[in-house]
């Protein structure tokens, strides 16, 4: 069972540094989530994409996150100039489109970004 | 707006015993409702969801959920509790009539089954 995968799984970076993640769905899944959770929280909401299309992005995405999935496939999601407060494990999920969005989605392991 | 309160942080329980942990939303529409479970260093697992009918729902590994429209509730429970249900605990909503996919969690509860 090939589930949503995340390279890498630890970041270890120093503060101002660009960092990328990267997160590959499930192949058939055309919806596709970041998340960012934090020590003690439940995952926070970035952005999600419907194929190739970035269809929301919260506001807690500064200008210095951008996510991208060029193909409809796997996404990447970089963040510059990186801050202590970006220290945090960030959550790719995946979930079909179909019966109107009541899908649940698949969670993959996700990233975990310490910053130096 | 959407939101999710999950006033436990952590619910212990005895081995063999009922548990609940308990989840209430807040949406402008129709609620979608799910539960998650976290284990250490890993993504979340989906466990079961509300969508429409029976109030009742039943999940994965004995899971199941009371979606309780009035009280605006949609509490976890399973009759008797296991050492390995041992974990974090997520309740997530989605609001069916905002014309978003986006999904709001709960801050989690913490679930400790002793032997």
């Amino acid at each position: 069972d090939t589930g949503v995968s995340q390279d890498p799984r630890h970041k270890i970076t120093k503060r101002g540094q660009n960092v990328t993640f990267r997160c590959d769905p499930i192949s058939e899944h055309n919806r596709l989530y970041w998340y960012r959770q934090t020590l003690g929280q439940g995952p926070e909401f970035l952005t999600y994409f419907q194929n190739e299309a970035q269809l929301e992005k919260s506001r807690l995405l500064s200008d210095r996150f951008s996510a991208e999935r060029p193909k409809g496939s796997f996404s990447t999601l970089e963040i510059q100039r990186t801050e202590q407060g970006d220290s945090a494990m960030y959550l790719c999920a995946s979930s079909p489109s179909g019966d109107l969005g009541n899908q649940p989605q698949h969670f993959g392991d996700g990233t975990r970004l310490s910053i130096l | 707006a959407q939101s999710v309160a999950q006033p436990e942080d952590q619910v212990n329980v005895a081995e063999g015993n009922p548990l609940t942990v308990k989840c209430t939303y807040s949406v402008s529409g129709n609620p979608y409702l799910f539960w998650y479970v976290q284990y250490p260093n890993r993504g979340l697992q989906f466990l079961l969801k509300y969508i429409t009918g029976d109030n009742l729902v039943k999940g994965s590994y004995g899971f199941e959920a009371e979606f309780n429209k009035s009280q605006t509730s949609f509490h976890l429970k399973k009759p008797s509790a296991l050492v390995s249900d041992s974990a974090l605990y997520f309740c997530a909503v989605r609001d069916a009539s905002s014309g978003t996919y986006k999904y709001i969690f709960g801050t989690g509860t913490r679930l400790k089954v002793l032997a």
